[in-house]
């Protein structure tokens, strides 16, 4: 089985701040992660994947996420905040890389404030 | 454009009408998939579909039915509509294999009174 939490679902910083929001999984057999975004009225997008070749991870816009199996963590970050990345962010879980076993998180909302 | 067209996007019903939400993409993929997105849940699988004629429960799948008849069309069907399939409904495909990545529709906002 896989499971995927989210800790926090709001998190606020401020325009220029460091972006962390939290993803932890779990997963029997070495897991393929994502991050999703979705802006307001829109469907999701994807912003990185992690398929177990580099670590680090570097998606769209600045963001990047970092596999860290002793943690089972893949946290995403982004050094500094733009009003234009206010969104919920998903993050994903699939123990065979196929989409039909895609396991989602319950979201995190960001707020960046002026 | 590779998309993903959902229809309607915004539809209020009562109690017992049917309704269809028709999906449709232009990317020849195998792989479809229905979510429904609730507040503080995620989103959560319905009904997914490999290829044509080849349909599958999701982790949610009572009130709902689907058909795959032609490679690019997924509708999904609310026989009976209850309140608590009041939901944003997302549609979504890919290739098959690998780390697919999903590309989604833009959602249907669906309200049963």
């Amino acid at each position: 089985a896989q499971s995927v939490t989210q800790l926090g679902s709001h998190v606020s910083v401020s325009e220029g701040a460091l972006v962390l929001l939290r993803c932890n999984y779990s997963s029997s057999v070495p897991p393929y992660l994502f991050w999703y975004v979705q802006y307001p009225n829109q469907g999701l997008q994807l912003l990185l994947k992690y398929t177990s070749a580099a670590t680090l991870v570097k998606g769209i816009n600045g963001f990047e996420a970092e596999f860290k199996k002793s943690e089972t963590s893949f946290h995403l970050t982004k050094p500094s905040a733009h009003m234009r990345d206010a969104a919920e962010y998903f993050c994903a879980v699939s123990s065979s890389g196929s989409a039909r076993q895609l396991t989602f998180g319950s979201g995190t909302q960001l707020t960046v404030l002026p | 454009e590779a998309q993903v067209t959902q229809n309607p996007r915004y539809l209020i019903t009562v109690t017992g009408k049917k309704l269809t939400v028709t999906c449709s993409q232009n990317m020849n993929h195998e792989y479809m998939s229905w979510y429904r997105q609730d507040p503080g849940l995620g989103l959560r699988q319905i009904y997914y579909s490999m290829n044509v004629e080849v349909t599958d429960k999701g982790d949610v799948p009572e009130g709902y039915k689907v058909s795959r008849k032609e490679k690019r069309n997924f509708p999904l069907i609310l026989e009976s509509p209850s309140p608590n399939q009041t939901s944003l409904y997302f549609c979504a495909s890919s290739f098959q294999g690998g780390a697919n990545v999903l590309t989604f529709g833009a959602g249907s906002r669906l309200t049963v009174l």
